[in-house]
């Protein structure tokens, strides 16, 4: 069975302040790694989509890297604001299956 | 353009009765996957489809199945339904330009199971 954990599991930060989350999956038969936001009562909503070791991805103030060899993703969020308080969720993907981590809930305080 | 869609919002059944859930994806998209979620627990994978064959199969028993119809929207089943079952299920559409596996995922708002 294929496991994929994130850390921490919750996270209270103030507004401005910048964080980090971690994504750890298995490094073999490594086809993909996707980071999902995840805001209450709405839809994930993708992030990135990573499929090459060292990719460094980034979308405004949120980045991404990746190392496929090691097994891991971090996300970043530079001067996190309360809109972006949500459940962040990676997913790894391993030929034709999906398995999702536990995601981390990001609260951001004003 | 709209979003991937699902009906219903909500449902409530009983145990051992049977549920259909339903998913239009985004238009152009051929792709659709299938996905339990259990609260404080990331989603599981159940299907994925495209171009109307499964592709891939998630670890769930064979009371759960799927189809997707000529116009790439799809249904999830699930029979002898257990109190387990209750979950949100949703649904998740790609336009497949590269990969099944590596294409962003658009995921609907979900259908909320309640199994008593």
């Amino acid at each position: 069975i294929l496991n994929v954990e994130q850390s921490p599991q919750s996270l209270h930060v103030q507004e401005g302040d910048s964080t980090n989350f971690t994504c750890s999956f298995p490094s073999s038969n490594f086809y993909a790694l996707h980071w999902y936001r995840w805001e209450t009562a709405k839809s994930p909503e993708a992030l990135f989509v990573m499929t090459l070791n060292g990719d460094e991805k980034k979308k405004g103030r949120i980045s991404a890297t990746l190392n496929t060899k090691e097994g891991y993703s971090y996300l970043y969020i530079k001067g996190s604001q309360p809109e972006d308080s949500a459940t962040y969720l990676c997913a790894f993907s391993h030929g034709q299956n999906f398995v999702f981590g536990p995601g981390t809930r990001l609260s951001v305080l004003p | 353009d709209a979003g991937v869609t699902q009906s219903p919002t909500h449902l409530i059944k009983t145990r051992g009765q049977h549920v259909t859930l339903r998913c239009s994806p985004i238009s152009g998209h051929k792709s659709v996957s299938w996905y339990q979620q259990v609260l404080g627990q990331g989603p599981q994978f159940i299907f994925q489809y495209y171009e109307k064959e499964e592709r891939g199969r998630g670890n769930f028993p064979d009371r759960f199945s799927a189809r997707q119809f000529p116009n790439y929207s799809s249904e999830l089943n699930v029979n002898a339904l257990l109190l387990g079952d209750s979950a949100l299920y949703l649904c998740a559409s790609s336009a497949v330009q590269t990969s099944v596996v590596t294409d962003t995922q658009y995921f609907g708002p979900g259908t909320r199971l309640t199994v008593l």
